[in-house]
Formats: structure tokens, C-alpha cells, sequence
């Protein structure tokens, strides 16, 4: 089966900091990567959409210049968080989509970034 | 708007049988997927339907009413390791996942 992974697996930093996670397809080609946040006891909430080559497609009040996203290549998909505070302090998971060869369009996740922000 | 519908908390016995509805209202629809989701990790696949009807797969089955934009998901002869929370997701007109808050699941001896 497709697998993607994520990495950091969870990191610690200080208020003020920058940290990259980064999203790798292992097995597949990923046109679309998909970028989550998910609180403690709620739903995932989609940041932004990650198309290779191109500018990413942030939701609604996910701020863009906080939340950098980077789609270099099919295989790979960087979120960085720019000058992290407490409440950006969350679990970031990241999704792919291989249409090749698929009957539908399921997204396959990472294992998710555990964030803490002192 | 677009919203998926699901109870927040089902409790059930091991070895029981346990329904976990859900309902949606969205903007297209591509298909309805049910992700598994233990604490503290990713979300793993379970089903996908796109016609109405039964789909089975082992101990769980997953049942689509499109046009009572309902489903659920069926969990049979429960194991203790099946207490995780259960997500219903659609697909809407622009293949953008909508997400159901999730059902969390409590399997008791």
C-alpha cells in the first residue's frame, strides 16, 4: 500500500522558533498533499492544499505567511510554522493523494507531528 | 454550509455488535469514507462507498443511503483494540475531504 511519512515525530521548541515538518510519499508520485491540524478531542481541520510546483491553497483563517507550505517535488511537502506560540501547539498531520492506477481518491497520512510550543 | 453529523461517544461490549451513523450535507459528493483514528495517531483508512448499499470487509461493513445523505459504519464481534474514535468524511464536488467530528468508541469487557 501507499505510505507517507512525516518527520519530526514531535518536537519541542520555544516560543519565537521556526520549525519544519516534512511530508514524504515513499511508494508514490503525490500531485496533492494535504496539510491538517487536529486539537485535543476534535475533528481534523484542513489547513491547506499542497500542489507540486505551485502555490498552496490555504483555508479560511489559516494564515499563509505563518504557515509556509512548500511543494518542491512529487514526493515531498514541507510545512513550516514561523515564530511558533502555545497555541500553535497541536497535532499536524499531512495526507497524499496517488491517483494512479486507484478506483478513488483516498488520501493516505503520515503518522502526525506532535507540537509543543513553550 | 457543509456538515457531517456523528455522535460524539458510543459505549459497547466486547464481542458485541455496534452502528456508528452518520449524516451530511455537502456540496457534491464523491464518495463517503470511514477512517479509523487510535489516540495520539494518523487516521487509517476502513471503507469507501460511492453507490448505495452494503460494503463489507471482514468485521466491519459500511452502508450508503445517498439519498438520505446517511451512512454507517458496522463493527462486529468487538475486540478491545477496536476502542478508537471513528471518522466519517465526504467528498465533495471538489474532491476536498469534509470531516465529521469523529465518534469516540469504548469498548467494555
Amino acid at each position: 500500500g501507499a505510505v507517507v511519512s512525516q518527520h519530526p515525530s514531535w518536537v519541542i521548541c520555544k516560543s519565537g522558533t521556526s520549525v519544519k515538518i516534512e511530508c514524504r510519499s515513499l511508494d508514490f508520485q503525490a500531485t496533492t498533499m494535504f496539510w491538517y491540524r487536529q486539537f485535543p478531542k476534535q475533528s481534523l481541520m484542513l489547513m491547506a492544499t499542497s500542489n507540486e510546483g505551485s502555490k498552496a491553497t490555504y483555508e479560511q483563517g489559516v494564515e499563509k505567511d505563518k504557515f509556509l507550505i512548500n511543494h518542491a517535488s512529487l514526493t515531498l511537502s514541507t510545512l513550516t510554522v514561523t515564530s511558533a506560540h502555545p497555541e500553535d501547539s497541536s497535532f499536524y498531520i499531512c495526507s497524499a493523494r496517488d491517483l494512479s492506477g486507484r478506483e478513488y481518491n483516498e488520501q493516505f497520512f503520515g503518522p502526525g507531528t506532535r507540537l509543543t510550543v513553550l | 454550509g457543509q456538515n457531517i453529523d456523528q455522535p460524539t461517544e458510543m459505549t459497547a461490549t466486547e464481542g458485541a455488535i455496534v452502528q456508528i451513523n452518520c449524516t451530511y450535507q455537502t456540496s457534491g459528493f464523491n464518495g463517503l469514507f470511514w477512517y479509523q483514528q487510535h489516540a495520539g495517531e494518523a487516521p487509517t483508512f476502513l471503507s469507501y462507498n460511492v453507490l448505495d448499499g452494503l460494503e463489507e470487509k471482514g468485521r466491519f461493513s459500511s452502508f450508503l443511503s445517498r439519498s438520505k445523505g446517511y451512512s454507517y459504519l458496522l463493527l462486529k464481534e468487538l475486540q478491545m483494540k477496536d476502542s478508537a474514535s471513528y471518522l466519517c468524511a465526504v467528498m465533495d464536488s471538489n474532491y476536498q475531504l469534509i470531516w465529521g467530528a469523529g465518534t469516540k468508541l469504548i469498548i467494555k469487557p
